[in-house]
Protein backbone atom coordinates (compact mmCIF):
# COMPACT_ATOMS: atom_id res chain seq x y z
CA UNK A 1 0.00 0.00 0.00
CA UNK A 2 1.46 3.20 -0.74
CA UNK A 3 1.39 5.89 1.80
CA UNK A 4 3.12 9.33 2.63
CA UNK A 5 3.44 9.26 6.61
CA UNK A 6 4.50 12.91 7.89
CA UNK A 7 5.35 13.90 11.38
CA UNK A 8 3.69 15.77 14.21
CA UNK A 9 2.32 19.08 15.11
CA UNK A 10 4.65 21.59 15.91
CA UNK A 11 4.32 24.74 17.84
CA UNK A 12 7.10 27.34 17.48
CA UNK A 13 8.31 30.78 18.50
CA UNK A 14 9.07 33.56 15.69
CA UNK A 15 12.72 33.30 14.84
CA UNK A 16 13.67 29.39 15.59
CA UNK A 17 14.11 26.80 12.86
CA UNK A 18 12.16 23.59 12.29
CA UNK A 19 12.11 20.87 10.00
CA UNK A 20 9.12 18.20 9.47
CA UNK A 21 9.36 14.81 7.05
CA UNK A 22 7.37 12.78 4.95
CA UNK A 23 7.99 9.10 4.79
CA UNK A 24 6.92 7.64 1.48
CA UNK A 25 6.32 3.55 1.77
CA UNK A 26 5.22 0.91 -0.38
CA UNK A 27 6.17 2.26 -3.72
CA UNK A 28 10.45 2.71 -5.37
CA UNK A 29 10.58 6.08 -3.02
CA UNK A 30 13.30 7.19 -5.64
CA UNK A 31 11.77 7.07 -9.09
CA UNK A 32 9.06 10.00 -7.85
CA UNK A 33 8.82 13.36 -7.54
CA UNK A 34 7.50 14.27 -3.82
CA UNK A 35 5.72 17.84 -3.50
CA UNK A 36 4.84 19.76 -0.41
CA UNK A 37 2.13 22.47 0.09
CA UNK A 38 0.57 24.62 2.56
CA UNK A 39 -2.69 25.41 3.61
CA UNK A 40 -2.89 28.41 5.40
CA UNK A 41 -5.89 28.32 7.64
CA UNK A 42 -9.02 28.91 5.98
CA UNK A 43 -7.40 29.47 3.06
CA UNK A 44 -6.30 27.45 -0.22
CA UNK A 45 -3.96 24.77 -1.85
CA UNK A 46 -0.08 26.12 -2.70
CA UNK A 47 2.43 24.50 -4.57
CA UNK A 48 5.63 24.81 -2.68
CA UNK A 49 8.24 22.72 -4.58
CA UNK A 50 9.03 19.32 -5.17
CA UNK A 51 12.27 17.43 -5.13
CA UNK A 52 12.65 13.43 -7.12
CA UNK A 53 14.77 11.59 -4.16
CA UNK A 54 16.50 9.78 -6.75
CA UNK A 55 18.92 12.56 -7.00
CA UNK A 56 17.67 15.42 -4.87
CA UNK A 57 16.43 17.86 -8.19
CA UNK A 58 14.55 20.55 -6.47
CA UNK A 59 12.37 22.63 -7.94
CA UNK A 60 10.66 25.58 -5.96
CA UNK A 61 7.62 27.80 -6.71
CA UNK A 62 8.81 31.21 -7.00
CA UNK A 63 6.78 32.49 -4.14
CA UNK A 64 8.77 29.84 -2.03
CA UNK A 65 12.29 30.37 -3.49
CA UNK A 66 14.54 31.31 -0.27
CA UNK A 67 11.99 31.14 2.02
CA UNK A 68 12.12 27.16 2.72
CA UNK A 69 14.64 24.26 2.19
CA UNK A 70 13.37 20.42 0.79
CA UNK A 71 15.54 17.88 1.09
CA UNK A 72 15.93 14.17 0.64
CA UNK A 73 17.06 11.53 2.72
CA UNK A 74 17.01 8.80 -0.09
CA UNK A 75 18.20 6.30 2.14
CA UNK A 76 15.43 5.70 4.71
CA UNK A 77 12.91 7.11 2.26
CA UNK A 78 12.15 10.59 3.97
CA UNK A 79 11.67 14.12 2.34
CA UNK A 80 12.19 16.94 4.88
CA UNK A 81 10.99 20.83 4.89
CA UNK A 82 12.94 23.46 6.72
CA UNK A 83 12.78 26.44 7.60
CA UNK A 84 15.54 28.28 8.95
CA UNK A 85 14.10 31.13 10.70
CA UNK A 86 10.10 31.21 11.01
CA UNK A 87 7.70 33.63 11.27
CA UNK A 88 3.95 33.86 12.35
CA UNK A 89 2.82 34.09 8.68
CA UNK A 90 4.13 30.35 8.42
CA UNK A 91 1.22 28.99 10.57
CA UNK A 92 0.03 26.51 8.09
CA UNK A 93 -1.00 23.12 7.34
CA UNK A 94 1.57 21.46 5.41
CA UNK A 95 0.85 18.60 3.14
CA UNK A 96 3.22 16.17 1.31
CA UNK A 97 2.20 14.36 -1.59
CA UNK A 98 3.80 11.84 -4.56
CA UNK A 99 3.30 13.38 -7.97
CA UNK A 100 2.57 10.90 -10.60
CA UNK A 101 3.75 11.60 -14.05
CA UNK A 102 0.58 11.55 -16.25
CA UNK A 103 1.82 12.97 -19.71
CA UNK A 104 4.18 15.56 -21.05
CA UNK A 105 4.38 18.00 -18.51
CA UNK A 106 1.40 16.53 -16.94
CA UNK A 107 1.41 15.27 -13.10
CA UNK A 108 -0.59 15.46 -10.61
CA UNK A 109 -0.25 14.44 -6.94
CA UNK A 110 -2.43 11.01 -6.24
CA UNK A 111 -1.03 9.88 -2.59
CA UNK A 112 -1.05 12.73 0.01
CA UNK A 113 -0.03 12.68 3.74
CA UNK A 114 -2.18 13.54 6.28
CA UNK A 115 -0.31 16.92 6.87
CA UNK A 116 1.60 18.68 9.62
CA UNK A 117 0.30 21.39 11.17
CA UNK A 118 2.94 24.45 12.35
CA UNK A 119 1.99 26.80 14.71
CA UNK A 120 4.48 29.98 14.52
CA UNK A 121 3.52 32.01 17.91
CA UNK A 122 5.17 33.74 19.99
CA UNK B 1 -4.10 35.41 -6.91
CA UNK B 2 -4.34 31.93 -8.56
CA UNK B 3 -3.42 31.96 -11.88
CA UNK B 4 -6.21 29.02 -12.54
CA UNK B 5 -9.81 30.92 -10.95
CA UNK B 6 -12.44 29.15 -9.60
CA UNK B 7 -16.06 30.36 -8.40
CA UNK B 8 -15.59 30.78 -4.33
CA UNK B 9 -18.57 28.95 -3.67
CA UNK B 10 -21.63 26.73 -5.53
CA UNK B 11 -24.51 25.15 -3.89
CA UNK B 12 -27.16 22.69 -4.30
CA UNK B 13 -29.91 20.44 -3.18
CA UNK B 14 -29.44 16.91 -2.83
CA UNK B 15 -29.77 15.16 -6.24
CA UNK B 16 -28.99 18.06 -8.03
CA UNK B 17 -26.25 18.75 -10.55
CA UNK B 18 -23.88 21.04 -10.17
CA UNK B 19 -20.38 22.10 -11.97
CA UNK B 20 -17.11 23.84 -11.25
CA UNK B 21 -15.48 25.52 -13.33
CA UNK B 22 -12.06 26.65 -13.35
CA UNK B 23 -10.30 29.50 -15.44
CA UNK B 24 -6.92 29.69 -17.23
CA UNK B 25 -5.16 30.93 -19.98
CA UNK B 26 -3.06 30.29 -22.73
CA UNK B 27 -0.46 29.56 -20.94
CA UNK B 28 -2.12 26.63 -19.35
CA UNK B 29 -5.34 24.82 -19.64
CA UNK B 30 -5.53 26.94 -23.06
CA UNK B 31 -2.00 25.49 -24.17
CA UNK B 32 -3.81 22.23 -24.10
CA UNK B 33 -2.07 21.03 -20.76
CA UNK B 34 -4.22 18.33 -18.83
CA UNK B 35 -6.56 19.69 -15.81
CA UNK B 36 -6.59 17.21 -12.54
CA UNK B 37 -8.76 18.09 -9.89
CA UNK B 38 -8.91 17.37 -5.57
CA UNK B 39 -11.31 17.19 -2.97
CA UNK B 40 -11.13 18.12 0.36
CA UNK B 41 -13.24 17.57 2.79
CA UNK B 42 -13.38 18.92 6.33
CA UNK B 43 -10.53 18.74 8.24
CA UNK B 44 -9.28 16.13 6.53
CA UNK B 45 -6.23 16.25 2.73
CA UNK B 46 -7.17 16.66 -0.15
CA UNK B 47 -7.71 13.39 -2.41
CA UNK B 48 -7.40 12.82 -5.78
CA UNK B 49 -10.73 12.99 -7.65
CA UNK B 50 -9.96 13.08 -11.35
CA UNK B 51 -7.29 13.05 -13.44
CA UNK B 52 -5.78 13.73 -17.12
CA UNK B 53 -9.48 16.06 -17.43
CA UNK B 54 -11.35 13.19 -17.37
CA UNK B 55 -10.32 9.62 -15.62
CA UNK B 56 -11.25 9.16 -12.33
CA UNK B 57 -9.27 7.02 -9.70
CA UNK B 58 -10.68 3.78 -8.64
CA UNK B 59 -12.70 4.02 -5.96
CA UNK B 60 -13.91 7.64 -7.17
CA UNK B 61 -17.98 7.68 -7.75
CA UNK B 62 -19.09 8.09 -11.55
CA UNK B 63 -21.54 10.88 -10.55
CA UNK B 64 -18.29 12.68 -10.45
CA UNK B 65 -16.66 13.83 -13.92
CA UNK B 66 -14.59 16.57 -15.81
CA UNK B 67 -14.66 18.12 -19.07
CA UNK B 68 -12.47 20.83 -20.64
CA UNK B 69 -12.51 23.40 -23.59
CA UNK B 70 -10.38 25.80 -24.50
CA UNK B 71 -9.41 27.71 -21.25
CA UNK B 72 -11.50 25.70 -19.34
CA UNK B 73 -12.05 23.08 -17.30
CA UNK B 74 -15.82 22.11 -15.56
CA UNK B 75 -16.19 19.34 -12.69
CA UNK B 76 -19.75 17.92 -12.57
CA UNK B 77 -21.24 16.40 -9.94
CA UNK B 78 -24.54 14.85 -10.56
CA UNK B 79 -26.81 13.29 -7.52
CA UNK B 80 -25.71 15.61 -5.08
CA UNK B 81 -25.63 14.02 -1.83
CA UNK B 82 -24.24 15.26 1.74
CA UNK B 83 -21.29 13.84 1.83
CA UNK B 84 -20.43 15.95 -1.35
CA UNK B 85 -19.91 18.80 0.49
CA UNK B 86 -16.63 19.77 0.66
CA UNK B 87 -13.82 21.67 -1.00
CA UNK B 88 -12.56 21.37 -4.57
CA UNK B 89 -9.59 22.38 -6.20
CA UNK B 90 -8.44 22.31 -10.16
CA UNK B 91 -4.45 22.01 -11.06
CA UNK B 92 -2.59 21.98 -14.00
CA UNK B 93 0.57 23.33 -15.43
CA UNK B 94 2.17 27.07 -16.69
CA UNK B 95 4.40 27.32 -18.80
CA UNK B 96 4.88 31.07 -18.16
CA UNK B 97 5.24 30.38 -14.66
CA UNK B 98 7.54 26.95 -15.46
CA UNK B 99 5.78 25.77 -12.99
CA UNK B 100 5.00 21.99 -13.09
CA UNK B 101 1.87 23.10 -10.45
CA UNK B 102 -0.52 25.52 -10.16
CA UNK B 103 -3.63 25.06 -8.22
CA UNK B 104 -7.76 27.17 -8.56
CA UNK B 105 -8.26 28.92 -5.42
CA UNK B 106 -10.65 26.11 -5.05
CA UNK B 107 -14.51 26.41 -4.37
CA UNK B 108 -16.90 25.47 -1.57
CA UNK B 109 -19.66 23.26 -2.17
CA UNK B 110 -22.70 23.61 -0.13
CA UNK B 111 -25.35 20.88 -0.32
CA UNK B 112 -28.13 22.74 0.66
Amino acid sequence: EVQQVQSGAEVKKPGESLKISCKGSGYSFTSYWIGWVRQMPGKGLEWMGIIYPGDSDTRYSPSFQGQVTISADKSIGIVYLQWSSLKASDTAMYYCARLFPYGDLSYYFDYWGQGTLVTVSS
Amino acid sequence: QSVLTQPPSVSGAPGQRVTISCTGSSSNIGAGYDVHWYQQLPGTAPKLLIYGNTNRPSGVPDRFSGSKSGTSASLAITGLQAEDEADYYCQSYDSSLSALVVFGGGTKLTVL
